[in-house]
């Protein structure tokens, strides 16, 4: 079945630094691929749309400028979160699929 | 009102037990429905489609009411490994955008 992977699975940062997630699709192509965000004990929230070569379409709400989504290459989205704040710490997933989508591990990112 | 409603639970079963998690949906132009499991600090996994027929998987049961905007599960002769967060969702249009509900925790005890 269809795999999606996600680096790095966990990441402490000190706040103001900025964190890359790489999201792969490991045996298929993927022109769109989705990243979300859940909060402990809330549900996921679509943070954007990752669109390969072109840009990204954002959630009402999410800034742009502070979750930059870059999607290069059929089986590559990644996102940074530029000059990460404590408030950011949370769990990020994405996904990836033709119809039924695949969710990554998701990345467990903490800002001190 | 949010997009999908889900009782938040927790439901505390016995082992063998059947139980059933209802959702409902705001946006009457949704046109694929999912149940997804998460278990705790892990990512969703795909537990089965939902059908306006209805369809079952082993001890697993979805059913649509397109009209009243409502899916349910079903899951008979609970075990312990069920014990998980169920996760309604809805494709938001005809993309594979997903709406999530806040889930419904099972919790099945011996």
């Amino acid at each position: 079945g269809a795999v999606v992977s996600q680096h790095p699975s966990r990441v402490i940062c000190k706040s103001g630094t900025s964190v890359k997630i790489e999201c792969r699709s490991l045996d298929f192509q993927a022109t769109t691929m989705f990243w979300y965000r859940q909060f402990p004990k809330q549900s996921l929230m679509l943070m954007a749309t990752s669109n390969e070569g072109s840009k990204a379409t954002y959630e009402q709400g999410v800034e742009k400028d502070k979750f930059l989504i870059n999607h290069a290459s059929l089986t590559l989205s990644t996102l940074t979160v530029t000059s990460a704040h404590p408030e950011d710490s949370s769990f990020y997933i994405c996904s990836a699929g033709r119809g039924t989508q695949y969710f990554g591990p998701g990345t467990r990112l903490l800002v001190l | 009102r949010k997009e999908v409603e889900q009782d938040p639970g927790p439901f505390n079963v016995p082992e063998g037990a059947t139980v059933a998690f209802n959702c409902t949906y705001s946006n009457s132009a949704s046109q694929s429905f999912f149940w997804y499991r998460q278990d705790c600090r892990k990512e969703p996994k795909l537990l089965m489609s939902v059908y306006s027929s209805g369809n079952e998987d082993g001890r697993f049961t979805a059913q649509l009411n397109r009209a009243s905007q409502y899916i349910s599960l079903l899951i008979r002769d609970s075990k312990l490994s069920d014990s998980a967060t169920y996760l309604c969702v809805v494709n938001r249009n005809a993309g594979n955008m997903l709406t999530f509900g806040g889930g419904t925790r099972l919790m099945v005890k011996p």
